[in-house]
């Protein structure tokens, strides 16, 4: 079974300030690893993935994520934040190979000016 | 493609109603989730399909669910009899497959029972 800890509920940041919101994850095998952006009444919206290779992944919006196996983490950062990446974001892992999800609690980004 | 469409988008009814969702994957796509999203227990899976066959229902919370898919562009999830703690977003994703692919979402359907 897989769990993901995302330990942030909330996370406000200024306009164009750097963000990171934390993933980690326990899994028995290997996972693939996913974060998913939900605006307000809408559905979830992929923004990267990591399936294998390079640990750095790149993704929509100018959003990023490096994969730490040894930490069991895969943080999100953005280098610098609009107020439209206002959002909630969920990180999700999958066992290797398969596309059914487990997500964390999700993390609520507030951008203000 | 016009993506994974869920209707209605809002359901309001009362205790012990029964609840149709309904869903219809992108077209080509051959697994199909229903995930409940709730403040408490954030996103549950709840079955997925694999061309129109149940595949894991373990995440079903009760009897009182049921879901079918027909045929490759439709699908529903009922529950009969509604509760109050059945209220939440239920989401409905689709994807071409199981390995190494990502599943797309419809914008949800928030279900409300009072």
């Amino acid at each position: 079974a897989q769990s993901v800890t995302q330990l942030d509920s909330q996370v406000p940041v200024f306009e164009e300030a750097p963000v990171e919101l934390r993933c980690n994850y326990s899994s028995s095998v290997s996972v693939y690893l996913f974060w998913y952006v939900q605006y307000p009444n809408q559905g979830l919206q992929l923004l990267l993935k990591y399936l294998s290779g390079s640990t750095l992944v790149k993704g929509i919006n100018g959003f990023e994520a490096e994969f730490n196996k040894s930490q069991t983490s895969f943080h999100l950062r953005k280098p610098s934040v609009h107020i439209s990446d206002t959002a909630e974001y969920f990180c999700a892992v999958s066992p290797s190979g398969y596309s059914t999800l487990t997500f964390g609690k999700g993390t609520m980004l507030l951008v203000s000016p | 493609d016009a993506g994974v469409i869920q209707s209605p988008r809002h359901e309001v009814t009362e205790m012990g109603q029964e609840v149709t969702l309904r869903c219809k994957p992108i077209s080509g796509h051959d697994y199909l989730f229903w995930y409940r999203q709730t403040m408490m227990r954030g996103l549950e899976l709840l079955i997925y399909f694999n061309n129109n066959v149940p595949i894991d229902d373990s995440g079903m919370p009760e009897d009182r669910f049921s879901a079918k898919m027909p045929n490759a562009s439709f699908s529903t999830l009922k529950i009969q009899p509604s509760e109050p703690r059945d209220s939440a977003v239920y989401f409905c994703a689709s994807s071409p497959g199981i390995r190494n692919t990502e599943a797309f979402f419809g914008q949800g359907t928030r279900l409300t029972v009072v």
